[in-house]
C-alpha cells in the first residue's frame, strides 16, 4: 500500500530534550515536506526537500533541522524543543509539482 | 507572495442540501489549486486539484470545485451534503512557476464543515 508513515504518533517531552520524528514514504517520490498545524493558522511549511541531500527552509524553520540521506526518509529533528513547538506535525511527499500525500500526523507536546 | 483566504471558519449545512466552502487566492503567476480534507485524528487527504483546462474540476466523494480566474476563487461544492462530509477542509495554492513540487505550497487556515442530520 502506498503510504507515508510517521513515528511516533504521539510524544510528550520536556524542554531541551532532543527528539527526532521519523518520516518514510514508499512511493519513490522525490519531494518531501514537513508542516506544522496550529489552530487558526492552518498548515505552515517547516522544511522541504527536492531530492536526496537537497533541503531548504519553508515558512517556519526556526528550531528545526532535517536531513535527506535516503530518498524514502525525511526525519525532523528538534535539537532543543521548547513549549512553542507543541503542535501537530505532518510529513508529506509528492512526485513533483502535484498532489501531496500526507502522513497520519505526530502530536507533540513540549512541557 | 502568494496567499490563500478561506473566509469562513465554519460552515453549517443540513444533510441533503448543497454545500459551498469558499476559497480565494493570490499568486503572481498561474495557480495550481488544491482542496484537501482532514477527518478527526487523521492526516490530510487529497480531494481535487486544478492545474489547467476545464474550470470545473470533479474530485473524490462527489465534490467539485470551480476555478474562476477573474474572481481568483476556487470554491468547493457538493450538490447534496452527507453527515459523513463533516470535516476540516483546506484550500491550497502554488504558483505554477515557483519551482519544484514541495516548496511554495500555501494553505488556507481551514474551514470546519458541519453537516446536520
Amino acid at each position: 500500500e502506498a503510504q507515508v508513515t510517521q513515528n511516533p504518533r504521539y510524544l510528550i517531552t520536556v524542554t531541551g530534550k532532543k527528539l527526532t520524528v521519523t518520516c518514510s514514504q514508499n512511493m519513490n517520490h522525490e519531494y518531501m515536506s514537513w508542516y506544522r498545524q496550529d489552530p487558526g493558522l492552518g498548515l505552515r511549511q517547516i522544511y522541504y526537500s527536492m531530492n536526496v541531500e537537497v533541503t531548504d527552509k519553508g515558512d517556519v524553520p526556526e528550531g528545526y533541522k532535517v536531513s535527506r540521506k535516503e530518498k524514502r526518509n525525511f526525519p525532523l529533528i528538534l535539537e532543543s524543543p521548547s513549549p512553542n513547538q507543541t503542535s501537530l506535525y505532518f510529513c508529506a511527499s509528492s512526485p513533483g509539482a502535484d498532489t501531496q500525500y500526507f502522513g497520519p500526523g505526530t502530536r507533540l507536546t513540549v512541557l | 507572495a502568494q496567499s490563500v483566504a478561506q473566509p469562513e471558519d465554519q460552515v453549517n449545512v443540513a444533510e441533503g442540501n448543497p454545500l459551498t466552502v469558499k476559497c480565494t487566492y493570490s499568486v503572481s503567476g498561474n495557480p495550481y489549486l488544491f482542496w484537501y480534507v482532514q477527518y478527526p485524528n487523521r492526516g490530510l487527504q487529497f480531494l481535487l486539484k486544478y492545474i489547467t483546462g476545464d474550470n470545473l474540476v470533479k474530485g473524490s466523494y462527489g465534490f467539485e470545485a470551480e476555478f474562476n480566474k477573474s474572481q481568483t476563487s476556487f470554491h468547493l461544492k457538493k450538490p447534496s451534503a452527507l453527515v459523513s462530509d463533516s470535516a476540516l477542509y483546506f484550500c491550497a495554492v502554488r504558483d505554477m512557476y515557483s519551482g519544484g513540487g514541495a516548496d511554495g505550497l500555501t494553505f488556507g487556515k481551514g474551514t470546519h464543515l458541519i453537516i446536520q442530520p
